[in-house]
Order: C-alpha cells, then sequence, then structure tokens
C-alpha cells in the first residue's frame, strides 16, 4: 500500500462548479498534513496546511478525518487558473514529508 | 508565504561535467532543507535532507558521493551533481523548512531544469 494515495484523474469539470479531492494516508501516527498544487514543469506551491478542525481559504475548504486517515479537498465555484495537479502531502516517521502522485484537474470554459 | 530562490533555473551541460545548483530562502531562516528530483509524469522523490552546519542525509539509493550537498548557512543549501550523466536529467527542485510556534511549513524553489548531453 503507499504512504499516500490519491486518484489521479483528471477531473475535467466546467467553470463554476464544485470539485472534491481525497486522500488517504497509511501512516497513524503523521501529525501533519498540507495540500500542494503544482503546474505543469513548474515547482509545488503551498495551498494549505490541514488542520484537525479544518480550515478553509477563500473558495478551497480542506478537511482532516484520522479515525479513517484521509484528507479532502474541496473547491468551489472552479476557475480556469485553478485546472493543475493538486498533491496531498503526509509527514513520515522523521517528519519528512511524503507526497502523493497527484490528482490532475481541468476546468473548461 | 515564503519565498525560496533556485539557481540556475535551466542547465545543459556535457557528460562527466559537474552541476552545482544553489537554493536559497530569501526571506526566512531554515536549518533544513530538502533537495527532491522529479522525472516526467511522477511525483517528487526526496533525495536528500540538508541540515545547517551538518552533514546531509541521503535516501536509501542516492549516491552521496555523486549528489554533494553542503548547507553552509541558515539561507544556503547547494547542490553539486559530480560526473553527470544523461540518466541525471531531470528536475531537480530544493525546499527550505519554516518553522513558527512548533508549526512548519515547506516552501519549494522553483526548480532547476537539468539536460546532461
Amino acid at each position: 500500500r503507499k504512504e499516500v494515495e490519491q486518484d489521479p484523474g483528471p477531473f475535467n469539470v466546467p467553470e463554476g462548479a464544485t470539485v472534491a479531492f481525497n486522500c488517504t494516508y497509511s501512516n497513524s501516527a503523521s501529525q501533519s498534513f498540507f495540500w500542494y498544487r503544482q503546474d505543469c514543469r513548474k515547482e509545488p506551491k503551498l495551498l494549505m496546511s490541514v488542520y484537525s478542525s479544518g480550515n478553509e481559504d477563500g473558495r478551497f475548504t480542506a478537511q482532516l478525518n484520522r479515525a479513517s486517515q484521509y484528507i479532502s479537498l474541496l473547491i468551489r465555484d472552479s476557475k480556469l487558473s485553478d485546472s493543475a495537479t493538486y498533491l496531498c502531502v503526509v509527514n513520515g516517521d522523521t517528519d519528512k514529508l511524503i507526497f502523493g502522485t497527484g490528482t490532475r484537474l481541468q476546468v473548461f470554459p | 508565504g515564503a519565498v525560496v530562490s533556485q539557481h540556475p533555473s535551466r542547465v545543459i551541460c556535457k557528460s562527466g561535467t559537474s552541476v552545482k545548483i544553489e537554493c536559497r530562502s530569501l526571506d526566512f531562516q531554515a536549518t533544513t532543507m530538502f533537495w527532491y528530483r522529479q522525472f516526467p509524469k511522477q511525483s517528487l522523490m526526496l533525495m536528500a535532507t540538508s541540515n545547517e552546519g551538518s552533514k546531509a542525509t541521503y535516501e536509501q539509493g542516492v549516491e552521496k558521493d555523486k549528489f554533494l550537498i553542503n548547507h553552509a548557512s541558515l539561507t544556503l543549501s547547494t547542490l553539486t551533481v559530480t560526473s553527470a550523466h544523461p540518466e541525471d536529467s531531470s528536475f531537480y527542485i530544493c525546499s527550505a523548512r519554516k518553522t513558527s510556534g512548533g508549526y512548519y511549513e515547506q516552501y519549494f524553489g522553483p526548480g532547476t531544469r537539468l539536460t546532461v548531453t
């Protein structure tokens, strides 16, 4: 089983749609969780940290379910500029970050 | 957020030569930096953890004599790819950890695209 698993997609959605990504992780001792976005041939950029109580930043909402060991990212009112690969990231045993392979989102007009 | 710079952004070198890549945290101090490599359509793979003032910790399968890491200050880490070969061609990305109040976030440099001919 991979340490961090994501549906690779692609998710093709129209502008204005709401889209949700899920991610599962295998290490129950993980304490830090993040969502990054990565555009083609660019570096990952931190989108948001994920806190136990869940957190929201504008159109983006992240949730953490420790019991089920999954993390979600909800994007409301999708924009064309949201098209990217979204990486689920979890800290591992030695505090190193473990990256999922990413979920590709394509927003169309 | 935080800013991490990386230089050069792109380099082409001949097989057998060495290439040095610099990573700087511009607006914060980073005792820990990381070096990753990413091949097309694959996820980031951690190569090594760079700790200021001490030796880097390499991941399994990464040759420490080939990929030399130096973290001489709290804002600068360098990766030198020695005796480069075409299979070393990849996207190398550094990352710096910013800690605050017991929490941390990790910020990435813009990456260096290395092509070995």
